[in-house]
């Protein structure tokens, strides 16, 4: 069974601090994707990489897959309350978007 | 164009009792996933119909079963309800599935089982 480990499990910051999510695993993944769920929604897509080493920004946040596709990143540059969320990281290993597996989420909290 | 819609949005059933959920994916979208999320298990996901088939399946028991009708909609049935089954059930669809694609889900029914 692929597990898909995240730390730290809560963070609660203040506006303005830059923070680091960090995905976890030992199997290989083809793919990694982040999602960000807010209370009464369903995980919004946020980024996806599929190649070893990638780094992708968007706008303030960069996404990294580790080297060997088993750990990834999400750096967060002066984070905002509208940050504030689940953040999920999906592991996809054969080639389907569909059978995901789920990372166990960080909750982030960002306050004024 | 609208989202990814399910219906329930909230049900309270008793233990035994069996229960549908519905979910209406994204005009043009074939693959529909479902997914169960608990505070305890996160996210898990369920199975993927694609054309009104089965195409994956994940570690649930038989009690969870599911169909897709010829429009894309798809329907989860979860039988002789279980104290355990409390969660919210999540459907995403994607065009095809493909790996490139984006899967949208759609709020969640919340199950609870008393």
């Amino acid at each position: 069974t692929q597990l898909l480990e995240q730390s730290p499990q809560f963070l609660s910051i203040q506006e303005g601090e830059n923070l680091t999510v960090y995905c976890n695993s030992s199997s290989v993944f083809s793919s990694l994707q982040w999602y960000r769920q807010e209370p009464g929604e369903g995980p919004v897509l946020l980024v996806t990489v599929v190649t070893g080493g990638e780094v992708k920004k968007l706008k303030r946040l960069t996404f990294q897959f580790g080297d060997a596709r088993k750990d990834s990143s999400l750096h967060i540059t002066a984070a905002q309350p509208g940050d504030t969320g689940l953040y999920l990281c999906a592991g996809g290993d054969d080639g389907t978007a569909s059978k995901l597996t789920f990372g166990t989420g960080t909750r982030l909290q960002v306050t004024l | 164009k609208a989202g990814v819609t399910q219906t329930p949005r909230y049900l309270i059933k008793t233990r035994g009792q069996q229960v549908t959920l519905s979910c209406s994916p994204i005009s043009g979208h074939r693959s529909v996933s479902w997914y169960q999320q608990t505070p305890g298990q996160g996210l898990q996901f369920l199975f993927e119909y694609f054309s009104e088939t089965q195409r994956n399946k994940g570690n649930f028991p038989g009690r969870f079963s599911g169909r897709q009708f010829s429009n894309s909609r798809s329907e989860m049935n979860v039988s002789t309800l279980e104290l355990g089954d409390s969660a919210l059930y999540l459907c995403a669809s994607s065009l095809q599935g493909r790996a490139e694609e984006t899967q949208y889900f759609g709020p969640g029914t919340r199950l609870l089982v008393l």
